[in-house]
């Protein structure tokens, strides 16, 4: 099984709202990963969880706040955002170990801030 | 430091006929690189790899492409396009961060219409 599941598929908030976006994994990895995705751009990283401890936090607002209940688990909890925060959000999974870098992608949420 | 170029942005090809997407990279060390496909809103799947291994590698749905260290370029082939290749690709180069974890940087994307 290499799937990695997102809910909700999509989403629309108000700025003044708090949501949540989930992602879950079955697949044993240890490191987990939050991107967000603009149209016709790459993914770029917001942060990596490895063995449940945040290691990266890639100068991400406040605004966005990751959480890892478990190592299945990974958690963006969403509070006071902007417009410009709209965006395909993208979760991934990988092994974390020195020469198994490559990351399995869920389908994303497709978040819409009015 | 790595980097990744994707020399087009937008590949145009007829269905049937052989597809070449380009990819070149920088690295200070061996790198792991990476094809992705981006289906119009959907996540991203992996297609093929290279950890040093073997030059040539192959992926799913008929894709393959080969590790040129000399060039330092990893081109994404295909012998016969398909209406369903339709989509973004992304070459990506693996990172490090110092730690057991690889970060992925990519490329801008090349999109792909294949055309009846």
């Amino acid at each position: 099984d290499t799937e990695v599941t997102q809910t909700p598929k999509h989403l629309v908030m108000g700025m003044t709202n708090k949501k949540s976006l989930k992602c879950e994994q079955h697949m044993g990895h240890r490191a987990m990963y939050w991107y967000k995705q603009k149209a016709k751009k790459p993914p770029e990283l917001m942060f990596v969880y490895s063995y449940e401890k945040l290691s990266i936090n890639e100068s991400v607002p406040s605004r966005f706040s990751p959480e890892c209940p478990n190592s299945s688990l990974l958690n963006l909890h969403l509070h006071a955002l902007q417009p410009e925060d709209s965006a395909l959000y993208l979760c991934a999974s990988s092994q974390p170990s020195r020469g198994n870098y490559e990351q399995y992608f869920g389908p994303g949420t497709r978040l819409t801030v009015t | 430091a790595q980097s990744v170029t994707q020399l087009d942005s937008h590949v145009s090809v007829s269905e049937g006929t052989p597809v070449l997407l380009r990819c070149n990279y920088s690295s200070s060390y061996s790198p792991s690189l990476f094809w992705y496909v981006q289906h119009p809103n959907k996540g991203l799947q992996l297609l093929l790899k290279y950890t040093s291994a073997a030059t040539l590698v192959k992926g799913i749905n008929g894709f393959e492409a080969e590790f040129k260290k000399s060039e330092t370029s990893f081109h994404l082939t295909k012998p016969s396009a398909h209406m369903s290749d339709a989509a973004e690709y992304f070459c990506v180069v693996s990172g490090d961060y110092g730690g057991s974890q690889g970060n992925l940087i990519f490329g801008k994307g090349t999109k792909l219409s294949v055309k009846p």
